[in-house]
């Protein structure tokens, strides 16, 4: 079953604009990850966050976490039309289980027009 | 440096054959993961390997399919008797260690079976 949940399944905004895409999960985690994926091929990791931290940053990428909510959210500020991708949330079995085992939301088509 | 490679990027097969798909991780990374990402099932784990060995086989879905990891790098995975619903692009992943969260992607091998 689907650890992560994505919304919106798509989001379509303009460049300069910012976007903000939410993921849910249902367990206890120790990391979550955000990857990037073009075209339905290999995927790219963005950033992990830590189930002790609530905020972390990298360039124009800004990720929250809330444990209490199982909840986070991935912002990127001055789109591009470059950042057209779909976006998952991964996270993994948290304690007790593995750190390896990711387990992907079905993600978020985002689609920035120039 | 080289990332993840995996051949043949794409694969047309009968219903019935069976099917070899190869993965190169990045050198030196210890763990190598095998993803399936399908339409309806999103993205799934189906096994973990840490060298040669598979600690993880959680995820295969029947026994028609397998995996071997041979001098600690290449990695193959086999689907015997291929049916239709093993149609999906199988992705491949790499990271230095189980304890590195970060998985380094390839660009997949799409399946088709016909």
């Amino acid at each position: 079953s689907q650890q992560g949940e994505e919304d919106p399944q798509a989001l379509s905004i303009q460049e300069g604009e910012n976007a903000t895409m939410n993921c849910s999960y249902k367990t206890s985690i120790n990391n979550l990850q955000w990857y990037r994926q073009n075209s339905g091929r290999g995927l790219v990791h963005l950033i992990l966050i830590r189930s002790n931290e609530r905020e972390k940053h990298s360039g124009r990428l800004r990720v929250t976490l809330d444990t209490s909510k199982k909840s986070s959210s991935l912002l990127i500020t001055a789109s591009r039309a470059a950042d057209t991708a779909s976006y998952f949330c991964a996270t993994d079995e948290g304690s007790g289980g593995s750190n390896y085992k990711l387990t992907f939301g079905k993600g978020t088509l985002l689609t920035v027009n120039p | 440096g080289a990332g993840v490679s995996q051949s043949p990027s794409n694969k047309v097969t009968e219903k019935g054959k069976d099917v070899e798909l190869r993965c190169d991780p990045i050198s030196g990374h210890t763990a190598l993961y095998w993803y399936r990402q399908s339409l309806g099932q999103g993205l799934e784990f189906l096994i973990y390997f840490q060298g040669n060995s598979a600690p993880d086989k959680s995820g295969l879905p029947s026994d028609r399919f397998s995996a071997e990891r041979t001098g600690g790098s290449v990695s193959t995975l086999t689907i015997q008797r291929t049916q239709q619903e093993d149609s999906a692009v199988y992705l491949c992943a790499s990271s230095l260690n189980p304890s590195i969260y970060e998985q380094y992607f390839g660009p997949g091998t799409r399946l088709t079976v016909t």
